[in-house]
């Protein structure tokens, strides 16, 4: 399995503009997650989904931001309309689980946004 | 509020001697934790966990410990390496996954 995979690896966007960021978990895998890093509050989780259903999508900083999980290999994290303070590193993960089972998660490369 | 915190955000040490990062949670319902590491311009990769009914978990030179009582858990490398050098994040799972800041760990020769 060539693990999760993010696209674009970098995105250089200008205030205003839409920007959406695409993730494509491990064949197999339930759980979704989608983390902003910042140097303040380190990997801070945006949304979480469960079999394609969003549980906790409470990190998710504004309206601005939306997710979504259409079907297991796809998944959107969009921001309309960015401004500068998006800019950042996003990263997708994916695992087995929910409870009661908890495994590891594993991440992709991450995209890093840059909105001027 | 931040559930899983690091309150280091750097250690250094010298090679060969033990490196121990620190974490501390303060949600109870948290039954799973982890340590990932990162280097820059990548993904943080998955390095050790540990489940909340156990207080120790070793894998070669990592080990996890887990203090439930005082909600904290540290991760003990020995002997640290140099190629140990990055930033390591511990997280807390009870579902969603919960990352604390980060520690940025560097190991000189």
């Amino acid at each position: 399995d060539a693990g999760v995979i993010q696209s674009p690896r970098h995105e250089v966007t200008e205030m205003g503009q839409e920007v959406t960021l695409r993730c494509k978990p491990i064949s197999g895998h339930n759980s979704l997650f989608w983390y902003r890093q910042t140097m303040m509050r380190g990997l801070e989780l945006l949304i979480y989904f469960n079999n394609n259903v969003p549980i906790d999508d409470s990190g998710m900083p504004e309206d601005r931001f939306s997710a979504k999980m259409p079907n297991a290999s796809f998944s959107t994290l969009k921001i309309q309309p960015s401004e500068p303070r998006d800019s950042a590193v996003y990263f997708c993960a994916s695992s087995l689980g929910g409870r009661p089972m908890n495994t590891e998660a594993f991440f992709g490369q991450g995209t890093r946004l840059t909105v001027v | 509020d931040q559930q899983v915190k690091q309150n280091s955000p750097s250690l250094s040490v010298q090679e060969g001697r033990i490196s121990i990062l620190n974490c501390d949670y303060t949600n109870s319902m948290f039954d799973y934790f982890l340590w990932y590491k990162k280097y820059p311009a990548e993904g943080p990769t998955f390095l050790i966990s540990i489940s909340s009914i156990k207080d120790k978990n070793e894998d070669g030179r990592f080990t996890v410990f887990l203090n439930k009582s005082a909600k904290h858990l540290s991760l003990h490398i020995v002997p640290s390496q140099p190629g140990d050098s990055a930033v390591y994040f511990c997280a807390a799972r009870g579902g969603k996954l919960i990352f604390g800041q980060g520690t940025e760990l560097s190991v000189k020769p």
